[in-house]
């Protein structure tokens, strides 16, 4: 069964907290995306990575940290520099890192992050 | 910085055709245009891709005319579950990876 997977599908934050959201994929795709959602809006994009071992910031870096050492997992972790942190989180992939602005990207189910 | 413009919501009837409409005046040469559909608290789900002309597959009809200014995503016979926010991308012109999300249509299905 191909998919993109994500966990913890609620995660709940305290004060000054580190945490990790899961993402994984196995449909052997280059390209790893997070976005974050607020509600009522469109997706912001916060890293990207296109290959192993390398990624960059998106819009809405700050406050998050992200590491790619396998093709297949790209977590993100919410820092206790991420003040407003209440949202949905989404991961998704795409098979091709380059070329033409062709490729789909597909998307997990989301992690929703509370702070307590 | 490609910036895509979609009504803010619509509302419709089971049985009706739903023509969603987006602008995207700067759109790059190369760039496709896709849309994506999402339900409450779940991830988007790819709907249509296209460059130009139009493209048909199982579910919408994706309209797009000779400029790419703009695209028409069509969606026949709507049922209520076709409720959800519908997004209209294309790709960033300084990027080849980034895609850029605006805030959608919201699409209600009365029955």
């Amino acid at each position: 069964d191909g998919g993109i997977t994500q966990s913890p599908k609620y995660l709940f934050r305290k004060e000054g907290q580190n945490v990790t959201l899961s993402c994984e994929q196995n449909l052997n795709h280059d390209a790893m995306y997070w976005y974050r959602q607020d509600p009522g809006q469109g997706l912001r994009l916060i890293y990207y990575s296109q290959i192993v071992n390398d990624f960059q910031k998106g819009d809405i870096a700050e406050g998050y940290s992200v590491s790619r050492e396998k093709k297949e997992s790209f977590p993100l972790t919410v820092t206790s520099a991420q003040k407003n942190p209440t949202a949905f989180y989404l991961c998704a992939s795409s098979a091709l890192a380059g070329g033409p602005r062709k490729e789909t990207q597909y998307f997990g189910p989301g992690t929703r992050l509370l702070v307590l | 910085l490609a910036k895509t413009t979609q009504p803010i919501s619509m509302d419709s009837y089971e049985g009706q055709e739903v023509n969603i409409t987006c602008s995207h005046n700067n759109i790059a040469t190369n760039d496709y245009i896709t849309w994506y559909q999402q339900f409450p608290s779940q991830g988007p789900r790819f709907i249509i891709q296209g460059y130009k002309t139009k493209v048909t597959n199982e579910v919408a009809s994706l309209f797009i005319p000779a400029d790419r200014k703009s695209s028409t995503l069509s969606l026949p016979r709507v049922s209520l579950s076709d409720t959800a926010v519908y997004y209209c991308l294309v790709g960033d012109v300084d990027s080849s990876y980034k895609l850029i999300f605006g805030s959608g249509t919201r699409l209600l299905v009365r029955p």
